[in-house]
């Protein structure tokens, strides 16, 4: 079983639309949770950070997590052809030295 | 934010040759740099963890001959691909922790994207 579980997609959307994605895990000592944005041909630029459970809120993007269910949501309001990029989770815990990510989630947001 | 460079961004290289990607951390000293690849509509698989006046940590499965890891000072790691052939073209990215942020928050590279001809 891997550590993260993240559905591929691809997702498309139309512009305006609410966008969920989500990743699951299996480690019950995750306790930092990333959300990552990928561009094509470029790096991943940090998005949001949460620990441990809860939610957080920065602009149009909620992250959320659920610790119970072992499960992290990121949402997008109002999204926009901008946002079109691959979505990557990541976790880690105190003490671990690498992150785990998820395999990332294509998200096409049309105009 | 912390800012990680990465250079080149794109190389091409001919079979058998040997290339030098370079990771710096340019606000902060990064005693811990990662190093990953990634397949086209894959996600990031790490390679190796540079830490800086030590031996890198492989991952299994991972040839440390073949990359070649060096993190000689607190802002600057190096991966050598070293006898390239085209099953090493990919896109390698690397990042870095500042220790003197959030305790596991990463910043990473722009990414290269090695070309093996």
């Amino acid at each position: 079983q891997k550590e993260v579980e993240q559905d591929p997609g691809p997702l498309s959307v139309p512009e305006g639309a609410i966008v969920s994605l989500n990743c699951t895990y299996s480690n019950s000592a995750f306790q930092y949770f990333m959300w990552y944005r990928q561009y094509s041909r470029k790096g991943p630029e940090l998005l949001m950070y949460t620990y441990s459970s809860g939610n957080k809120e920065d602009g149009r993007f909620t992250a959320q997590v659920d610790k119970s269910s072992k499960y992290i949501s990121l949402f997008i309001r109002d999204s926009q052809p901008s946002d079109s990029a691959t979505y990557l989770c990541a976790m880690s815990a105190e003490g671990y030295n690498q992150f785990y990510f998820g395999t990332g989630t294509s998200l096409t947001v049309i105009p | 934010g912390a800012v990680v460079s990465q250079h080149p961004s794109w190389v091409i290289c001919k079979s058998g040759t040997s290339v030098k990607i370079e990771c710096r951390s340019l606000d902060f000293q990064a005693t811990t740099m990662f190093w990953y690849r990634q397949f086209p509509k894959q996600s990031l698989m790490l390679m190796a963890t540079s830490n800086e006046g030590s031996k890198a940590t492989y991952e299994q499965g991972v040839e440390k001959d073949k990359f070649l890891i060096n993190h000689a000072s607190l802002t600057l790691s190096t991966l050598t691909v070293t006898s390239a052939h085209p099953e090493d073209s990919s896109f390698y990215i690397c990042s870095a922790r500042d220790p003197g942020r959030l305790n596991t928050e990463a910043f990473f590279g722009q990414g290269t994207r090695l070309t093996v001809v």
